[in-house]
């Protein structure tokens, strides 16, 4: 069955830095990948998305990184601000099931003044 | 605010008693998926529907549990003789395809049930 696993609990940054949140997965079938954030008391929280056939991804402020040969994702977050502290959540669509998503622990960002 | 909405946002109940949470999806989305979350821990799949359809469950929802989406809109996640290991985030997410039941889609997650079993 397919895992995910966060490489960090906790990270604290600078404001005004950038963050990077690490994040390792088990299936090398998996095709899907995901971040998340969520705030205390709220849902999770679309950021970004890649599929497989892609290495790399840029939003707004933050970009994805996907290397499949060692089934290693991160998240990098530019110039972070006090809005970004969040437990961010990298997940994976299950190879073997239509639609289910897999979780990893997470990663509680804390932001430095 | 995603436009998925949940009731209740807190649910306290005594051991023993039954629960019934609502989850209403983005209206255009047909896939209904449940979650429960516990305190530290990612979100854990508990079942999918497509429309109507209960299409996948997971073995963490056991048979005190029970899920409905009668018209292929809003859900109902039902925990019978509820016990303190029930007591988490119960998640709602909803998303649309494009009908190919393989397509990956972009999940769009509720605010949450928090379910406490004294």
């Amino acid at each position: 069955g397919e895992s995910v696993g966060l490489h960090l609990p906790t990270l604290s940054v600078q404001e005004g830095d950038n963050s990077i949140i690490n994040c390792a997965y088990s299936n090398s079938a998996s095709d899907y990948f995901i971040w998340y954030k969520q705030e205390s008391g709220k849902g999770p929280q679309f950021i970004i998305d890649i599929r497989s056939n892609m290495d790399k991804r840029q939003g707004q402020r933050v970009t994805v990184l996907l290397n499949k040969t060692v089934k290693h994702l991160s998240l990098q977050i530019a110039a972070t601000q006090p809005g970004d502290s969040a437990v961010y959540f990298c997940a994976v669509h299950g190879y073997s099931s239509a639609s289910k998503i897999i979780f990893g622990s997470g990663t509680r960002l804390s932001i430095r003044p | 605010d995603t436009g998925v909405s949940q009731n209740p946002r807190h649910k306290i109940t005594k051991r023993g008693q039954n629960v019934t949470f609502r989850c209403d999806p983005i209206s255009e989305h047909n896939r209904l998926y449940w979650y429960r979350q516990t305190l530290g821990q990612g979100p854990e799949f508990l079942t999918y529907f497509q429309n109507e359809a209960q299409l996948e469950k997971s073995r963490l929802l056991s048979d005190r549990f029970s899920a409905e989406r009668p018209k292929g809109s809003f859900s109902t996640l039902e925990i019978q003789r509820t016990e303190q290991g029930d007591s988490a985030m119960y998640l709602c997410a909803s998303s649309s395809s494009s009908g190919r039941l393989r397509r990956t889609d972009t999940q769009y997650f509720g605010p949450g049930t928090r379910l406490t079993v004294l």
